[in-house]
């Protein structure tokens, strides 16, 4: 079974910039979720997805920060513009769905914002 | 609320040697703990879970926790660790009622000398 794929795994840029970020969660999976996590930190719950819906955004930072996953299947993650703050590793992660099922992380994608 | 505390950020061990990571919880609701491992550049990964039954859960690669309610703990040990064990070691809450939104602790590196 093929796992959580994320791309790119590493992304450089200027502050003000814009930037996506890409999760291809595990076939079948109806669950997504999008973590930032800072260093030092545990990683901190963005957006939760059931399908194409969004059950939870409470902490994504909506002024800047916008996610999509259109098809119930792939995500992208994007942040317009990146402040310096957003340096992080942005983490997606999927789950079946029913009641006690795991967490299954992806590789991350570290962003440096300078 | 849920808030997760891992009181150690650092822990050195000496390889064959016993180890213990520490968690304490803070939660109104019941929850659903878990271990998860963080190895260098590399995502998130189920150590072990606790959903009901037994307090004492054992995990992957010799890993075990226990669940002590009324101490609201769940400790991570190993009997005797290997250099490979070296990486980051999260525990998470899960509510019950809101299974699959998870609450990290800040980590605990762990890093086993020869």
């Amino acid at each position: 079974e093929a796992g959580v794929a994320q791309s790119p795994r590493y992304k450089i840029i200027e502050k003000r910039q814009s930037v996506a970020f890409w999760c291809n969660p595990i076939s079948g999976h109806a669950t997504l979720y999008w973590y930032q996590q800072i260093l030092g930190q545990g990683p901190k719950l963005l957006i939760q997805f059931q399908n194409n819906g969004v059950v939870d955004d409470s902490q994504l930072p909506k002024d800047r920060f916008s996610a999509e996953r259109l098809k119930g299947v792939d995500s992208t993650l994007k942040i317009q513009p990146a402040k310096l703050e957003d340096s992080a590793v942005y983490l997606c992660a999927s789950a079946s769905g029913s009641s006690t099922d795991t967490q299954y992380f992806g590789p991350g994608t570290r962003l440096t914002v300078l | 609320a849920q808030s997760v505390t891992q009181l150690d950020s650092q822990v050195p061990v000496f390889e064959e040697a016993p180890v213990e990571l520490r968690c304490n919880y803070s939660s109104s609701v019941s929850v659903y703990l878990f271990w998860y491992v963080q190895y260098p550049n590399q995502g998130l990964q189920l150590l072990l879970k606790y959903l009901s039954g037994s307090t004492l859960v054992k995990g992957i690669n010799g890993f075990e926790a226990e669940f002590n309610k009324s101490q609201t703990s769940f400790h991570l040990r190993k009997p005797s660790v290997h250099i490979s064990d070296t990486a980051e070691y999260f525990c998470a809450v899960s509510p019950i009622a809101n299974f699959n939104k998870f609450y990290f602790g800040s980590g605990t590196k762990l890093n086993v000398k020869p």
